[in-house]
């Protein structure tokens, strides 16, 4: 059964300072990755989707890396705002689960003004 | 911008009451899910439709919970009895189609429903 995994559960970082937040599952055999974001009480957002076959996305401030292989995939958050406070939830699309998302628990960020 | 529409925003329910939630996706999507999410955990799937048909509720408690998409468009999540255990947050999200090609689709979610049983 897949498993998704995301460390640290909680972060607080300065304004200006990058952001790096990990996201680990257990089978490798996936369609696709996707990172969201969820702003207290409120639902999710697609931020970022990484097809199987690729290896990073870009928008914007934010870059997203997928090591399939090694069952990983990391958000970069470059020069972080106070906006940039939610938490982040990655989710993977499995090959073994067809049309369902496995969320990881997510990382509650908070940028410091 | 299109957005999935959800209602009500926060339910407040006794136990062993009855409640609904409802769901109205963004026009043209084909693929609808309830996902139930409680606090500090990921969203888990309750069920998924295309068009009208159910295509997974291996995790919806049926004893308690039912789904219905009667026309392919709208959707009702219905929980009766009611229990403790259900408080969480209840979404909806929507996707165009359930296809090969769709394995690189983005999911739009709702605002959810807040449900708090006392």
């Amino acid at each position: 059964k897949q498993e998704v995994t995301q460390i640290p559960a909680a972060l607080s970082v300065p304004e200006g300072e990058n952001l790096v937040l990990n996201c680990s599952f257990t089978d490798s055999a996936i369609y696709n990755l996707q990172w969201f974001r969820q702003d207290p009480g409120k639902g999710l957002t697609s931020l970022l989707l990484i097809q199987s076959s690729q290896r990073e996305q870009t928008s914007g401030r934010l870059n997203a890396s997928l090591d399939k292989s090694s069952g990983r995939s990391t958000l970069y958050i470059a020069a972080s705002q106070p906006g940039d406070s939610a938490t982040y939830l990655c989710a993977v699309y499995g090959r073994d689960s067809w049309g369902k998302l496995q969320f990881g628990a997510g990382t509650q960020v908070v940028v410091t003004p | 911008e299109a957005e999935v529409a959800q209602s009500p925003r926060y339910k407040i329910t006794e136990k062993s009451q009855a409640v609904a939630f409802w769901c109205d996706p963004i026009s043209g999507h084909a693929t609808l899910y309830w996902y139930r999410q409680i606090l500090g955990q990921g969203p888990e799937l309750l069920v998924q439709f295309q068009d009208e048909s159910v295509v997974d509720d291996s995790q919806l408690p049926k004893d308690r919970f039912s789904a219905e998409r009667l026309k392919g468009v709208d959707s009702t999540l219905k929980i009766q009895p009611a229990e403790l255990g259900d408080s969480a947050m209840y979404l909806c999200a929507s996707s165009e189609e359930l296809t090969d090609a769709a394995t690189n689709e983005k999911l739009f979610f709702g605002s959810g429903t807040q449900l708090s049983v006392l």
